[in-house]
């Protein structure tokens, strides 16, 4: 199993542009999450998703968007890109309970100038 | 609503030292308690969990149990290596439900020179 694969692993955008950062699991874990971890600031959850065709917002939603339309892919979309969005990006997938451990991926280091 | 604290960092120790890096929580219900440590460029890997009050959850030498009574959940390593170096993440998450996230503490950069 390749577990959680992410790309790119790196990328700078300018402002306004717009991208998609992929994210594939091979587990068949229903879960699935994005986070974004900042300096100093630990992990924070911006979507997740219960199962194909299912998501709903995390902590920090605003300026991004996900779908699930597959039970192994889950992309995350940002529009509009601002610098704000300058951080590291990880996705996660989990199976079943929530004591069970979740398993994230690599990583995509988005700049935004 | 569910938070997790964790001590002020960066830790910066010798090889062979005891470490403690302290992670207190609030939550509703009785949540699971996990750590997970993040090595450089890497994404995030489960190092120990503790489902339940009074368990200890312990990997590669380290050891963290989960006290009620105290709502924390300290890790501890009695004698630690450079390879240990890592950011470390406390992380508590609802023991059932539709809802199963976690919530992570600020994480603390460990540094262990030779």
């Amino acid at each position: 199993n390749a577990g959680v694969t992410q790309t790119p692993k790196f990328r700078i955008l300018k402002i306004g542009q717009s991208m998609t950062l992929q994210c594939t699991q091979d587990m068949n874990h229903n879960y699935m999450y994005w986070y974004r971890q900042d300096p100093g600031m630990g992990l924070k959850l911006i979507y997740y998703s219960v199962g194909a065709g299912i998501t709903d917002k995390g902590e920090v939603p605003n300026g991004y968007n996900v779908s699930r339309s597959t039970t192994e892919d889950f992309p995350l979309r940002l529009e509009l890109a601002a610098p704000s969005q300058t951080s590291v990006y990880f996705c996660a997938s989990l199976f079943g309970a929530s004591y069970n451990e979740q398993f994230f991926g690599p990583g995509t280091r988005l700049t935004v100038l | 609503g569910d938070s997790v604290t964790q001590m002020e960092g960066p830790v910066t120790l010798s090889e062979e030292a005891f470490l403690t890096i302290n992670c207190t929580y609030t939550a509703t219900g009785y949540p699971s308690l996990f750590w997970y440590v993040q090595y450089p460029g890497e994404g995030l890997q489960l190092l120990l969990k503790a489902t339940k009050a009074d368990d200890k959850g312990s990997n590669k030498g380290f050891e963290a149990t989960y006290r009620n009574e105290t709502t924390s959940v300290h890790l501890e390593k009695g004698s630690v290596q450079v390879s240990d170096s890592a950011v470390y993440f406390c992380a508590l998450g609802l023991r059932s439900g539709a809802n199963s996230k976690l919530t992570f503490g600020k994480g603390i950069t460990l540094s262990v020179r030779p």
